[in-house]
């Protein structure tokens, strides 16, 4: 099993660029994530999935698009970058509800973006 | 709303123990994890109590007191390969989403 894989591991974009980062489970799992993480900001959740085809907002939703049109992807997008969105940003799923038994969260490599 | 609080920077040698510790305010509580981060990589799973008391792990424990609102992860027998950030995380049951603290780099010396 290869667990949970993004792509792109690095990309640079200049300022009103877009892109799309994609992240894949192999585990069946329900639940999917995806953070960003900042020096000194721990892990924020962008927006997060219960289920194929759902979507929801997190903390910092603002500039983010996703979709979840099969269980196994999680695709992240950024419509028109901005500097302030350079940033590592991780994939996430679990089996189970955050705040149930089997809530452990796995998560990818990561993505580090950097906006110029 | 939430918050989590814990210590920045945590120093001790190889061999030793070490107990981090995490406060939170939540308006509902379902439980605390903690989760291990090597040098910017994939933060890793440790732990999680959902009641008081301490969970036991090979050389991790984790300890809850959901009276205090208060956690910690303690880890014996130190070995340089522990050297990591340590995130505490609770559940926001107004978001539906998982909280973390900002983090405790924990260096091990020799």
């Amino acid at each position: 099993n290869a667990g949970v894989t993004q792509t792109p591991k690095f990309r640079v974009l200049k300022t009103g660029q877009s892109m799309t980062l994609l992240c894949a489970q192999d585990m069946n799992h329900e639940y999917m994530y995806w953070y960003r993480q900042d020096p000194g900001m721990g892990l924020r959740l962008i927006h997060y999935s219960v289920g194929e085809g759902t979507t929801a907002k997190g903390e910092v939703p603002d500039g983010y698009n996703v979709s979840r049109l099969k269980k196994q992807n999680f695709l992240l997008g950024l419509e028109s970058a901005a500097p302030s969105q350079t940033s590592v940003y991780f994939c996430a799923s679990s089996y189970s509800t955050p705040w149930g038994r089997y809530n452990e969260q796995f998560f990818g490599p990561g993505t580090r973006l950097t906006v110029l | 709303g939430q918050s989590l609080e814990q210590p920045s920077e945590v120093t001790a040698v190889e061999g030793a123990i070490v107990q981090i510790n995490c406060t939170y305010q939540t308006s509902g509580f379902y439980g605390l994890s903690w989760y291990q981060q090597h040098d910017g990589g994939a933060p890793t799973f440790l732990s999680y109590n959902a009641l008081d008391g301490l969970e036991e792990t090979g050389r991790f424990s984790s300890f809850l007191s959901r009276s205090d609102s208060y956690g910690y992860l303690l880890l014996q027998e130190l070995q340089m390969k522990d050297s990591a950030s340590y995130f505490c995380a609770v559940y926001d049951n107004q978001g539906g989403k998982l909280i973390f603290g900002q983090g405790t780099e924990l260096s091990v010396k020799p």
